[in-house]
């Protein structure tokens, strides 16, 4: 079972409207959280970087939030551009990375 | 700086022949990482190098994949023979520091296609 659980599997929202993604993880210890964003055909870039004392971290349009007692991270985009169509991929490390599924997010017009 | 340089960006080959991918990591970077993605099971770490030491390598799927890296700006992932089932993107990454810190940053990956 993959100890990095990302939700929705995909989401298409409107161009201009707010999403939400989810990223729930069992990975023990923890040292850090990412979130990356792959567009298609090109490698993950990283948007933000957690760690266990950090709550939210902001980047742009772009905010993560981090639980770390209920093992939660969010990753909200605020007014969503045709750009920002890509997977968004949540990354937790412990003794080495664990990779989540991806959302894959298509922002239409 | 140019990032990390991946080439070549797709490789289609016949099961069987051997396929070498190569890697250019960030100037200063003391660490690199291969990973390998698909649809099915999503990016999975295969190895990772330290100084130029590969340190971690038990996610390589078999005896098939080999990786080095000679110097500190070269590596190759090299599969020999390859089979169908090793369709994949595969990417390098490289970071500076402890393998916990910092941020990594990924090539643009090379797609190979076993026919």
């Amino acid at each position: 079972k993959n100890q990095v659980e990302q939700s929705p599997q995909s989401l298409i929202i409107l161009e201009g409207k707010n999403c939400t993604l989810q990223c729930n993880y069992t990975v023990s210890p923890f040292s850090n959280l990412r979130w990356y964003k792959q567009d298609t055909g090109r490698g993950p870039v990283s948007l933000t970087i957690m760690t266990f004392s950090e709550n939210t971290k902001s980047n742009g349009r772009y905010t993560a939030t981090l639980d770390a007692d209920t093992k939660q991270s969010s990753l909200h985009i605020t007014a969503s551009q045709l750009s920002d169509s890509a997977s968004y991929i949540c990354v937790v490390s412990a003794d080495d990375m664990r990779f989540g599924a991806g959302t894959r997010l298509t922002v239409k017009p | 700086d140019a990032g990390v340089i991946q080439s070549p960006r797709h490789e289609v080959t016949e099961m069987g022949q051997e396929v070498t991918l190569r890697c250019k990591p960030i100037s200063g970077h003391d660490y690199l990482f291969w990973y390998r993605q698909t649809m099915m099971r999503g990016l999975e770490l295969l190895i990772y190098f330290n100084n130029n030491v590969p340190i971690d390598d038990s996610g390589m799927p078999e005896d098939r994949f080999s990786a080095k890296m000679p110097n500190a700006s070269f590596s190759t992932l090299k599969i020999q023979p390859s089979e169908p089932r090793d369709s994949a993107v595969y990417f390098c990454a490289s970071r500076l520091g402890g393998r916990q810190g910092g941020g990594y940053t990924f090539g643009s990956g090379t797609r190979l296609t076993v026919v």
